[in-house]
């Protein structure tokens, strides 16, 4: 695709349930990433995936919090048991290679949890 | 802590004047930086990167300035128009083994018109 595809664009949830965050990066790109954004707040670094590597999950919050790529490609974002801290836009970006380069994001999912 | 912060959460300018936006960073060890522009209900969008072997990049209308020595870099937008009003993020790579970028909270850049 053009540019890097999330989706849902927003998802309202209720607490204790599992939510799935999905991101079709931009073809070709080898690496991947999550960022959690809250209300007028920066981006926080969740987790990198790059090639065949094993990702760098350093920035997960919590065991709440997984991230798989299958295919080198689609990237899944799962929330297991949400708390209402979990709410924010929940960005997904990519590159074409591993070092010094920009990384594209998508819209990004808005994640509510009531 | 190491941090990636603004000195300016907030910046109002006039149309047609030059803005300059300010960024510290702790981390001795980034080599690359990028500023970044997000307005409202976007993701960010690239603007301009600079490595840490350089002092100065240009874009169009858009200058990024590292000091190393201080940790600060800053951005130059000259002849600011209506469509800069975003939110303004720099991001450092910490990465030791790729692109792993850490982001300040964001300078809200308004331009009046």
């Amino acid at each position: 695709g053009a540019g890097v595809s999330q989706s849902p664009s927003n998802k309202v949830t209720e607490k204790g349930k599992d939510v799935e965050l999905r991101c079709d990066p931009i073809s070709g790109h080898t690496a991947l990433y999550w960022y959690r954004q809250s209300l007028g707040q920066g981006l926080e670094f969740l987790i990198y995936f790059q090639g065949n590597s094993a990702p760098d999950k350093s920035g997960l919050p919590s065991d709440r919090f997984s991230a798989e790529r299958t295919g080198g490609s689609v990237s899944t974002l799962t929330i297991q048991r949400t708390q209402q801290e979990d709410s924010a836009v929940y960005l997904c970006a990519s590159s074409s290679r591993q070092f010094n380069t920009e990384a594209f994001f998508g819209q990004g999912t808005r994640l509510t949890v009531v | 802590g190491e941090s990636v912060g603004l000195h300016l959460p907030t910046l109002s300018v006039q149309e047609g004047d030059n803005s300059i936006i300010n960024c510290a960073y702790s981390n001795s060890a980034s080599d690359y930086f990028i500023w970044y522009k997000q307005e409202s209900g976007k993701g960010p969008q690239f603007i301009i990167d600079i490595r840490s072997n350089m002092d100065k990049r240009q874009g169009q209308r858009v200058t990024v300035l590292l000091n190393k020595t201080v940790k600060h870099l800053s951005l130059q937008i000259a002849a600011t128009q209506p469509g800069d009003s975003a939110v303004y993020f720099c991001a450092e790579n910490r990465g030791r083994t790729g692109n792993q970028f850490y982001f300040g909270t964001g300078t809200s850049l308004t331009v009046i018109p």
